[in-house]
């Protein structure tokens, strides 16, 4: 158990709509990462969040945006949905945004576009 | 850009065979390197790391040596079980790019009993 939780595990969801995906950290640490997981991108960094601020982006589509609260959880919001969604999508986080501090992974979000 | 490579896969292998899955990077910057580790169904999981050039990182009978001058990290082992199947990652992070990871393909391992 890595102490990262993402709720929920799998969503279905058709074209066009909006979701919103829920990460919950490691006790004590501030830094959230997202990442999406497709077997024609491979696993890919979105998003990072440190104490609230954002702080790196990645390859994220102007469709996709994310938050991370006073009390550290993070939330995905996914809209405008398409059939290239589809992927799995994880959180992880860390203490800080170090190099050398290890990240630790949620066992991620299947998101199902039909 | 920054960007690793990984030996393509899937590996197929015997238990008891020795393991090696090649990994190389490119960075601008001195990178920590690590390896996860991907069960079946499952998120990743940290396998091992090096923060520094010449460093060893090991954990359960995996090991893998961070070689600045030929810029790789590749990951040993030298039994395999039949538990070691899944998928394994080899990544990169710099704390000038906010720590992210950035992933290789990964490698498919089976191994048969």
């Amino acid at each position: 158990d890595s102490g990262v939780t993402q709720t929920p595990k799998h969503l279905i969801t058709a074209t066009g709509q909006r979701v919103t995906l829920r990460c919950s950290p490691r006790s004590g640490d501030l830094s959230v990462y997202w990442y999406q997981q497709s077997l024609d991108q491979g696993l890919q960094f979105l998003i990072q969040y440190y104490n609230g601020e954002e702080r790196a982006k990645g390859n994220i589509l102007e469709r996709f945006s994310a938050q991370q609260f006073p009390d550290l959880h993070s939330e995905l919001n996914l809209s405008s949905l398409e059939l290239g969604d589809s992927a799995l999508y994880f959180c992880a986080s860390s203490v800080a945004p170090d190099e050398r501090q290890p990240q630790h992974f949620g066992d991620g979000t299947r998101l199902s576009i039909l | 850009g920054d960007s690793v490579t990984q030996m393509e896969g899937p590996v197929t292998l015997s238990e008891e065979a020795f393991l090696t899955i090649n990994c190389t990077y490119t960075a601008t910057g001195y990178p920590s390197l690590f390896w996860y580790v991907q069960y079946p169904g499952e998120g990743l999981q940290l396998l091992l790391k090096a923060t520094k050039a010449d460093d060893k990182g090991s954990n359960k009978g995996f090991e893998a040596t961070y070689r600045k001058e030929t810029t790789s990290f590749h990951l040993e082992k030298g039994s395999v079980q039949v538990s070691d199947s899944a998928v394994y990652f080899c990544a990169l992070s710099l704390t000038a790019r906010g720590g992210k990871l950035i992933f290789g393909q990964g490698t498919e391992l089976s191994v048969k009993p």
